[in-house]
């Protein structure tokens, strides 16, 4: 398997503009994970999924910060319109079960600079 | 005042030493504990799991759990180069929703 993969690897774009995030998850993994990593905050949970359904988005840092999973191997992040504060690596994951003892996959992230 | 508090380090040390990462809590509704560990720019992999109080061991790998001092600890025996990475904790509670601390860069030296 290849592994969780994201798209882009890199972003840079600058304030006001539209980020779309893409994330592929293991397939048969019906857990899907977004998180923001930055240095101040460390690894956050944005949002989860569980088959395609949001679970919890109590994460989400404020209405320019949407989720979707259209379907079991695709999500997309999107911020609109993207701040600086919004520089940050984003994570996604995925897991089979909702157990803590089974490793949640990480993808490589996405850096996201915001100028 | 942050759920879960850990040292950023930088923390070096030479081949060979044992290793001692540690992290507070203050939600006492946490009962799963986990050590994550991140090479430099890929996603964090997990390490080591504990339900509740007590220790595991892995290899050279050894977990402890504290609850009444809301306290764990990941040692390292036999440090080695390889460890070289960033050491997160982790916890949750039963809404499995993890909550990290901001890691503890380690350096092992040659």
């Amino acid at each position: 398997d290849a592994g969780v993969i994201q798209s882009p690897r890199h972003e840079v774009t600058e304030m006001g503009q539209e980020v779309t995030l893409r994330c592929k998850p293991i397939s048969g993994h019906d857990y899907l994970f977004w998180y923001r990593q930055t240095m101040m905050r460390g690894l956050e949970l944005l949002i989860y999924f569980n088959n395609n359904v949001p679970i919890d988005d109590s994460g989400m840092p404020e209405d320019r910060f949407s989720a979707k999973m259209p379907n079991a191997s695709f999500s997309t992040l999107k911020i609109q319109p993207s701040e600086p504060r919004d520089s940050a690596v984003y994570f996604c994951a995925s897991s089979r079960r909702a157990l803590y003892q089974e490793t949640q996959y990480f993808g490589p992230g996405t850096r996201l600079l915001v100028l | 005042q942050k759920e879960v508090e850990q040292d950023p380090g930088p923390l070096s040390v030479p081949e060979g030493a044992i290793v001692s990462l540690n992290c507070t809590y203050s939600n006492s509704a946490f009962q799963y504990f986990m050590w994550y560990r991140q090479y430099s720019r890929k996603g964090p992999e997990l390490l080591m799991y504990t339900y509740s109080s007590g220790n595991k061991e892995d290899g050279r790998f050894t977990a402890q759990v504290d609850k009444s001092s809301k306290y764990i600890s990941l040692f390292i025996r036999d440090s080695q180069p390889s460890d070289s990475a960033t050491y997160l904790c982790a916890m949750g509670d039963s809404s499995y929703k993890l909550i990290f601390g901001s890691g503890t860069r380690l350096l092992v030296r040659p």
